[in-house]
């Protein structure tokens, strides 16, 4: 299966502050995604990046808080955009393609001061 | 309502038996079914996927499919203090890859 590469791996912000976090795949890809993990919880899809669109957006998740790019079939970044303590979570990028099923990244870990 | 529900546990099992994991979902369009195991600080990492009714095993897991009951379990025979970790239970509706996660169970393994 694809390799996932997710930069950074953890950070520390200050609240007010962005973020952009990296996604590179080893290989092309059908499909990426966006996931956050609070503490303690499942994951929650943010939303799904569209090579060379703009990405489509669950339920409660905005383009303004989560600006997401993918230029090509292998990168995508995530940027947390104004961020507060509530935004303190683990970001999941995931990809599907190659007839293999979804599998992620290591994720980022981020926390808010 | 919950679209994926599992026992969040913790889930304790002697080493050596067998661990049941269970895992309901309410669309009964699904398709196809998958299990992640996420060990502590760690992201998820895919251990078995089934898309019919019926048993699937890989080694030591047995995932089990039940669409009619819209019920789908994972066994893990000989279960090893490495197994200890929380299991993801996740479901694809549809073609467009998106998937489901349930609350995830939470098992430990007690040597």
């Amino acid at each position: 299966s694809a390799v996932i590469s997710q930069k950074p791996s953890r950070d520390i912000c200050q609240r007010g502050t962005s973020l952009t976090i990296q996604c590179q795949v080893d290989s092309q890809v059908t499909m990426m995604f966006w996931y956050r993990q609070q503490p303690g919880q499942s994951l929650t899809l943010i939303a799904t990046a569209n090579q060379g669109s703009e990405a489509t957006y669950e339920s409660g998740f905005v383009i303004d808080k989560f600006p997401i790019s993918r230029p090509n079939l292998t990168f995508s970044t995530l940027t947390v955009s104004n961020m507060s303590p509530e935004d303190s979570s683990i970001y999941l990028c995931s990809v599907v393609g190659g007839n293999q099923p979804q599998h992620f990244g290591d994720g980022t870990r981020l926390s808010i001061l | 309502q919950k679209e994926v529900e599992q026992n969040s546990g913790p889930l304790s099992v002697p080493e050596g038996a067998i661990a049941s994991l269970n895992c309901t979902y309410s669309d009964r369009v699904s398709q196809s079914f998958f299990w992640y195991r996420q060990y502590s600080g760690k992201s998820p990492e895919l251990i078995m996927s089934i898309y019919s009714n019926g048993d699937k095993e890989d080694g030591r897991f047995t995932a089990q499919l039940n669409k009619a009951s819209q019920y789908v379990s994972l066994l893990i025979r000989d279960s090893q203090p490495s197994d200890s970790a929380t299991y993801l239970c996740a479901v694809k509706t549809g073609g467009n890859e998106k998937l489901t996660f349930g609350t995830g169970t939470r098992l430990t393994i007690i040597p």
